[in-house]
C-alpha cells in the first residue's frame, strides 16, 4: 500500500502567488516524521522542512510552512510569495520510528512551474 | 567542500564496463545511503550504512556493490549493468537521532548504460 500520496503530478502558479502542494500519508506508527524536499533540474534533493508527529505547532522555514493536519493525515507544503527559482519537483517523505529507523519513504512528487 | 559531494556527475558506460561512483560527506554524519531515481518512479532506497556497517540492502542486484571504508566515504561499484539501470544515483547522509533525523543529499550521478 502506498504510504505517501502526492495527488498533483504538476502545477502552474503565477509568480508572487502562494502555492499549496498536497501530501497525505498512511501510518499506524504513533511516532513519525514528515519531510519536504525540493529537486531542481540539476538533480540535487534539497531539504526544505520537517514536522514531527508530536509537534504542537506547524513547522515554518522562511517562505515554507507545513500545514500539518494529523487527524486527516495530511502534511501540505505552503510556499508563500512564489519565485521563479521555486520551479522544481517537490517530494513529500515520511520516516516511521518503529519500522526501519533509517528508511524514509518518498512520494511520487509534484512538478511545480512558476510563470513570470 | 561542504555538504555531500558526488563524483562523477555524469557517467556513460557499456554493459561490460566496470565503474565506481563516489560519495563524500563533510557533515560529520554517521549514516550514509544510496538511492536510485528512475524516470517517473519514486526514489528507491538501495543501501544503508550506519557507522560503516551495512544495515540495509533493499533487494539490490549483485551487479551493484557498495563499499563504505569510513563514515565519510561511500562507493557504489558497478559491473555488467543493464540499460534499465540507467538512472540518477543519489547519495545521502544523516546523523542518527530518531524520527527527526534528516537526510542530506548530494547532487547525484546521472548514469547512462548503453
Amino acid at each position: 500500500a502506498q504510504k505517501i500520496t502526492q495527488t498533483q503530478p504538476g502545477m502552474f502558479v503565477q509568480e508572487k502567488e502562494a502555492v499549496t502542494l498536497d501530501c497525505t500519508y498512511d501510518t499506524s506508527d504513533p511516532s513519525y516524521g514528515l519531510f519536504w524536499y525540493k529537486q531542481p533540474s540539476s538533480g540535487e534533493m534539497i531539504f526544505l522542512i520537517y514536522q514531527g508527529s508530536y509537534d504542537q505547532q506547524n513547522a515554518t522555514e522562511g517562505r515554507y510552512s507545513l500545514n500539518f493536519q494529523k487527524a486527516r493525515k495530511s502534511a501540505n507544503l505552503v510556499i508563500s510569495a512564489s519565485q521563479l527559482g521555486d520551479s522544481a519537483m517537490y517530494f513529500c517523505a515520511m520516516r516511521e520510528v518503529y519500522s526501519s529507523a533509517s528508511k524514509i519513504i518518498f512520494g511520487s512528487g509534484t512538478r511545480l512551474s512558476i510563470r513570470p | 567542500e561542504t555538504g555531500v559531494t558526488q563524483t562523477p556527475r555524469h557517467l556513460v558506460m557499456g554493459m561490460t564496463n566496470k565503474k565506481s561512483l563516489k560519495c563524500e560527506q563533510h557533515l560529520g554524519h554517521n549514516a550514509m545511503y544510496w538511492y536510485k531515481q528512475s524516470a517517473k518512479k519514486p526514489l528507491e532506497l538501495m543501501f544503508v550504512y550506519n557507522f560503516k556497517e551495512q544495515t540495509e540492502n533493499n533487494s539490490v542486484p549483485s551487479r551493484f556493490s557498495p563499499e563504505c571504508p569510513n563514515s565519510s566515504h561511500l562507493f557504489l561499484h558497478l559491473h555488467t549493468l543493464q540499460p534499465e539501470d540507467s538512472a540518477l544515483y543519489l547519495c545521502a547522509s544523516s546523523q542518527k537521532t530518531g524520527s527527526g533525523e534528516t537526510q542530506y543529499f548530494g547532487p547525484g550521478t546521472r548514469l547512462l548504460v548503453l
